[in-house]
């Protein structure tokens, strides 16, 4: 069964400075889909970025880039010049790919404070 | 432009009340919707996903269960609410089974 793994809990960064966020999965399938959302303190769910697994140039939007590492089964999310608006909680997940891509695994979240 | 429009925004309920929640996408034809749900501070647990009208899926069992009417809304209910369904619930569509996911606004439930 596929797996998200986000072991940070939270981070705690000044603002206009570089954070990385871990992410790790697991899954049989050849082909998969991962993608990484964040949670504003309103509970709106916005989509950043995402990374498909055939692709081996990381995928880069505006200050969001990520850094996948395909042996490792690693989908770090790198936030550069961070704002103070960058605060919230920040989810890795993934689909497989075919029938198996209905199911949207999410990982437990990694809550981002930008402080001045 | 696709809209998602969930109701209600928040309820309190009383343990053993039913329940229906209700989640509603506009400007998109046959989307593949989902039902998540998010303790406070908790990860996003899939509930239910459904590909067409008529058919769901579960893929967590927590005493709900899902509709979907029409191409265009999906319900979330129960008979017998239980403390352990507070939390917030989210509905989402997406385009394919490997595209991104469009979230609502969400539903606060506070079952006391």
């Amino acid at each position: 069964a596929q797996k998200v793994t986000q072991t940070q809990t939270s981070i705690s960064v000044v603002e206009k400075t570089t954070v990385t966020m871990d992410c790790v999965y697991e899954t049989r399938d050849s082909s998969y889909f991962l993608f990484w959302y964040k949670q504003t303190a309103s509970g709106e769910i916005v989509f950043l970025i995402r990374q498909d697994s055939y692709k081996k140039e990381n995928a880069t939007v505006g200050h969001y880039s990520l850094n996948f590492q395909k042996p490792k089964s690693s989908i770090g999310l790198i936030i550069t010049a961070t704002q103070i608006e960058d605060s919230a909680v920040y989810f890795c997940a993934m689909r497989e790919g075919g029938t198996g891509g209905y199911k949207v695994v999410f990982g437990s979240g990694t809550r981002l404070l930008v402080s001045p | 432009a696709q809209t998602i429009h969930q109701w209600p925004v928040a309820e309190i309920k009383a343990v053993g009340s039913p329940l229906s929640l209700g989640c509603t996408i506009k400007g998109k034809s046959s989307p593949n919707l989902y039902w998540y749900w998010q303790a406070t501070g908790g990860t996003l647990q899939q509930l239910f996903y459904s590909i067409t009208v008529g058919q769901v899926e579960s893929v967590v069992q927590l005493n709900l269960s899902a509709s979907r009417p029409k191409d265009d809304q999906f319900i979330l209910s129960t008979e017998k609410l239980l403390l352990s369904h507070s939390g917030f619930y989210l509905c989402a569509w997406s385009q394919t089974s490997n595209e991104r996911l469009f979230f609502g606004h969400g539903t606060k439930l506070s079952v006391l």
